[in-house]
């Protein structure tokens, strides 16, 4: 069973737009949790990562929250851009066991319409 | 933008052939890793090395195997390609010393393989 749950599974919003993307996460014991963006055909690319203290982290229009009590993180894009369009995954690591591997949600596809 | 690389990017082949697909990096990374991403689907991990001669299976279970002669390389082999070969494939890699795999990983384009 997936540890790492991402929602919505798709999202479209217009140019401009600000949008909300969710992920809830079972892995215990927590060690950090990164969001990253995957255009088309490319590889993924981290946006941000936040540790068990960290609340909030920011990356330029791209903010990211961390509830570590109730295991959810979301990321908030402001002012979306046609550029924003790519599909955003949640990775939670854990540090628990000897390898801290990695946790892979299934992303959240996002289109930005002009 | 990282510098790790994937060739080919895109690679069409028939049933029965062996395929090396070839990951390189330039930015000394000791730990580099082999995903494999179907559409829609999270990615999965199916080799990962701590550096150079070492290597070691994933979570998902592969046909594959990789090798790491040279820091900077890591292919992954496939002797005998088969239909449910087909999917992207991404290598990674990773800053830092020891066992754990929770630094920032840095991605490469992926190959996308379709086995005929």
């Amino acid at each position: 069973k997936n540890q790492v749950e991402q929602s919505p599974q798709s999202l479209i919003i217009l140019e401009g737009k600000n949008c909300t993307l969710q992920c809830n996460y079972t892995v215990s014991p927590f060690s950090n949790l990164r969001w990253y963006k995957q255009d088309t055909g490319r590889g993924p690319v981290s946006l941000t990562i936040m540790t068990f203290s960290e609340n909030t982290k920011s990356n330029g229009r791209y903010t990211a929250t961390l509830d570590a009590d109730t295991k959810q993180s979301s990321l908030h894009i402001t002012a979306s851009q046609l550029s924003d369009s790519a599909s955003y995954i949640c990775v939670v690591s854990d540090r628990g066991s000897t390898l801290g591997r990695l946790y892979f949600g299934r992303g959240t596809q996002l289109t930005v319409w002009p | 933008e990282a510098d790790i690389y994937q060739t080919p990017r895109y690679l069409v082949i028939g049933t029965g052939k062996k395929i090396t697909l070839e990951c390189s990096q330039t930015m000394g990374h000791d730990k580099m890793y082999w995903y494999q991403q179907d559409p829609g689907m999270e990615l999965h991990l199916i080799h990962y090395s701590y550096g150079v001669n070492s290597t070691e299976k994933g979570d998902l279970s592969s046909e594959s195997t990789v090798s790491r002669i040279r820091t900077e390389h890591f292919p992954l082999t496939l002797e005998s390609a088969r239909p449910s070969h087909t999917s992207q494939y991404l290598c990674a890699s990773s800053v830092g010393k020891g066992k754990k795999h929770q630094e920032t990983q840095y991605f490469g384009p992926g190959t996308r393989l379709l086995v005929l």
